[in-house]
């Protein structure tokens, strides 16, 4: 079946710092993807996403390509504020799934002043 | 445009009580995930409906649990009895196909239950 991989966390960083959230896929076919965040005590909200490969998703300074090749969509964000401190999951929409997602297991992201 | 709501926000009570909650999905949404989240499983989806008819329920893990759509604005979800490692945040999402597989969803605030 689908499966969705993501990098352990916690990762910490200064503020202002490059971040990188790696994330890589299992799926057949041709999957959408998705990457979303959950701040403390609240939902998940949709970041960004990409449906077809070399697609570039972006919102908010954050960025992620789908990579066919590789199978990966990772995140990516060339300035990280405080507020930018949440869980990142990663996930993706198969065709003939339901239109239900496969997340990944969430990675925590700590930024620091 | 209001977003996916749940109520109770949050819940206490004792075990082997019943417990609802409560989902009101965005107008004309015809998917809607309940999830349950926790520290040691991570984020699962327990059942989704598309225009109100359960479609998977494949990840209910067990008979006290259970789920309603009666109608397009309004979901719950059960669990009676209630059992101390049902504790968790419970997600509501919701999603608009318009024909497509690959819409995204959006969630709810959640409500947090925590079993006595």
């Amino acid at each position: 079946g689908d499966s969705v991989t993501q990098m352990e966390g916690p990762v910490t960083l200064s503020e202002e710092a490059f971040l990188t959230i790696n994330c890589t896929y299992t799926a057949t076919g041709y999957p959408s993807l998705f990457w979303y965040v959950q701040y403390p005590g609240e939902g998940l909200q949709l970041l960004l996403k990409a449906t077809k490969a070399d697609d570039k998703g972006s919102n908010k300074g954050f960025e992620a390509t789908y990579r066919k090749e590789t199978t990966s969509f990772h995140l990516e964000k060339g300035s990280v504020q405080v507020s930018d401190s949440a869980v990142y999951f990663c996930a993706l929409i198969n065709t003939g799934g339901g239109n239900k997602l496969t997340f990944g297991t969430g990675t925590q992201l700590k930024v620091e002043l | 445009d209001a977003g996916v709501i749940q109520s109770p926000r949050h819940e206490v009570t004792e075990m082997g009580q019943e417990v609802t909650l409560r989902c009101k999905p965005i107008s004309g949404h015809d998917y809607l995930f309940w999830y349950r989240q926790t520290m040691m499983r991570g984020l699962e989806l327990l059942i989704y409906f598309n225009n109100n008819v359960p479609i998977d329920d494949s990840g209910m893990p067990e008979d006290r649990f259970s789920a309603k759509m009666p109608n397009a604005s309004f979901s719950t979800l059960k669990i009676q009895p209630s059992e101390p490692r049902d504790s968790a945040v419970y997600f509501c999402a919701s999603s608009f196909s318009g024909g497509s597989w690959n819409q995204p969803q959006h969630f709810g605030d959640g409500t947090r239950l925590s079993i006595l």
